[in-house]
């Protein structure tokens, strides 16, 4: 068990238009999601850490009202970028906690291209 | 603040040689994770470290961690070349949060 999913897997879109990106915890519920960032050759950068039924806490430099988080259930978050530019382009790959456990399990990622 | 440095960040062998990547962190945490991740795709999980001596072996990786030197080491045995990877350490703080190494690029020459 512990399988995350993430929809879609690939997106383009143009510069200004809205991206909406699912998480869901396929066998388990997820207290906590958590949304990275990746650029060519770099680490995970993490934007946000989303739990269930209240705001999500962004990190320092991610603009909150640039990149919606919502986690409405125990098995679903999700990421909008809104009005995306070519800088936003990147792999994003979202992560769950089960509860009472540290560890987190990866979502397939998502790679957006802003054209 | 909890860092997390991983060396070497690139490291290009031969099949057949033995090599070790190695993870050291700042301050305590409580477990230590090891994951690979191929080019385009997402993380997978190899190893979670939890306690002081703590090894773990699957099939030619292993790791170990050593809290009081706060260092994990993934080590390569006989490497072959479907180890061709970039391999991530990470260690929680307190909430919950990981907090990752740079990664290191395996390449793997057959």
């Amino acid at each position: 068990g512990a399988v995350v999913s993430q929809h879609p897997s690939r997106v383009i879109c143009k510069s200004g238009t809205s991206v909406k990106i699912e998480c869901r915890s396929l066998d388990f519920q997820a207290t906590t999601m958590f949304w990275y960032r990746q650029f060519p050759k770099q680490s995970l950068m993490l934007m946000a850490t989303s739990n269930e039924g209240s705001k999500a806490t962004y990190e320092q430099g991610v603009e909150k009202d640039k990149f919606l988080i919502n986690h409405a259930s125990l098995t679903l978050s999700t990421l909008t970028v809104t009005s995306a530019h070519p800088e936003d382009s990147s792999f994003y790959i979202c992560s769950a906690n089960r509860d009472s456990t540290y560890e987190q399990y990866f979502g397939p990622g998502t790679r957006l291209t802003v054209t | 603040e909890l860092k997390v440095e991983q060396n070497p960040l690139f490291l290009s062998m031969q099949e057949g040689k033995n090599y070790t990547i190695y993870c050291n962190y700042s301050t305590t945490s409580d477990r230590l994770y090891w994951y690979r991740q191929d080019p385009g795709k997402s993380l997978e999980s190899l190893f979670v470290l939890l306690s002081n001596g703590a090894v773990k072996q699957e099939g030619r990786l292993m790791a170990s961690l050593d809290t009081k030197a706060r260092l994990s080491t993934l080590h390569i045995t006989a490497a072959v070349h479907d180890l061709s990877a970039t391999y991530f350490c990470a260690v929680n703080d307190s909430n919950y949060q990981l907090i990752w190494g740079a990664g290191t690029k395996l390449i793997i020459k057959p």
